[in-house]
């Protein structure tokens, strides 16, 4: 079956280290999102991918960092950098096409916590 | 900048009941695409209901129904024959172009 893949589903950080939390899909899907959920906030967008090679900066993208170099696979790297780490990330794929109505396949998560 | 808002944080509604989950935003635009996904305990998002703006029928996924009112901005979502498992948080959101923008989310809780 089709779908998203993150991993790990736990993840524990001391402070000061750096981080990278695994997302890969096998949908073909062009673009590639990642998102931070913390309580009463929603989703808010970190970073995303709609090509190889290529990203753009989400809302609240400091303290992070990604790569795209497989379609198939969008690893985000949470630095030292990011001070309030601690949260729930979830990982998201769709198609570009014009006048697509696709919504996004989303992954089960991982969620990160500083110790 | 497109916004979404949820101005239910949360709410509750008796097995069997209906209830409806409130939704306004904020574009320019005027063609895009509106959904409400569906978060479980699991934490696994689910689509549950999409909306193409520019159709004026409400979107109808068997107890899932939507009131969209294009020049109100408003995208409500309507439960009927409420049952145990659709307890969970409920975030409507916004696409245009690459991107979409979900609102805070409204928590909903089923009273047996």
């Amino acid at each position: 079956d089709g779908g998203i893949t993150q991993s790990p589903k736990y993840l524990f950080r001391k402070e000061g280290q750096n981080v990278t939390l695994s997302c890969e899909q096998n949908l073909n899907h062009d673009a590639m999102y990642w998102y931070r959920q913390d309580p009463g906030q929603g989703l808010r967008l970190i970073y995303y991918s709609q090509i190889v090679n290529d990203f753009q900066k989400g809302d609240i993208a400091e303290g992070y960092s990604v790569s795209r170099e497989k379609k198939e696979s969008f690893p985000l790297t949470v630095t030292s950098a990011q001070k309030n780490p601690t949260a729930f990330y979830l990982c998201a794929s769709t198609q570009l096409a014009q006048g697509a109505n696709y919504g996004y396949t989303f992954g089960s998560g991982t969620r990160l916590t500083v110790v | 900048a497109q916004t979404v808002t949820q101005s239910q944080p949360e709410m509750s509604v008796q097995e069997a009941e209906t209830v409806t989950l409130s939704c306004t935003y904020d574009t320019s635009e005027s063609d895009y695409y509106l959904f409400w996904y569906k978060q479980p305990p699991s934490r696994q998002m689910i689509l549950v209901i999409r909306q193409e703006a520019y159709k004026q029928q409400n979107a109808t996924e068997n107890r899932f129904s939507v009131n969209f009112q294009k020049a109100a901005k408003s995208f409500s979502l309507k439960i009927s024959d409420s049952q145990l498992g659709d307890a969970a948080m409920y975030f409507c959101a916004y696409r245009r172009d690459d991107k979409i923008i979900f609102g805070k989310g409204t928590r909903l809780h089923i009273l047996p």
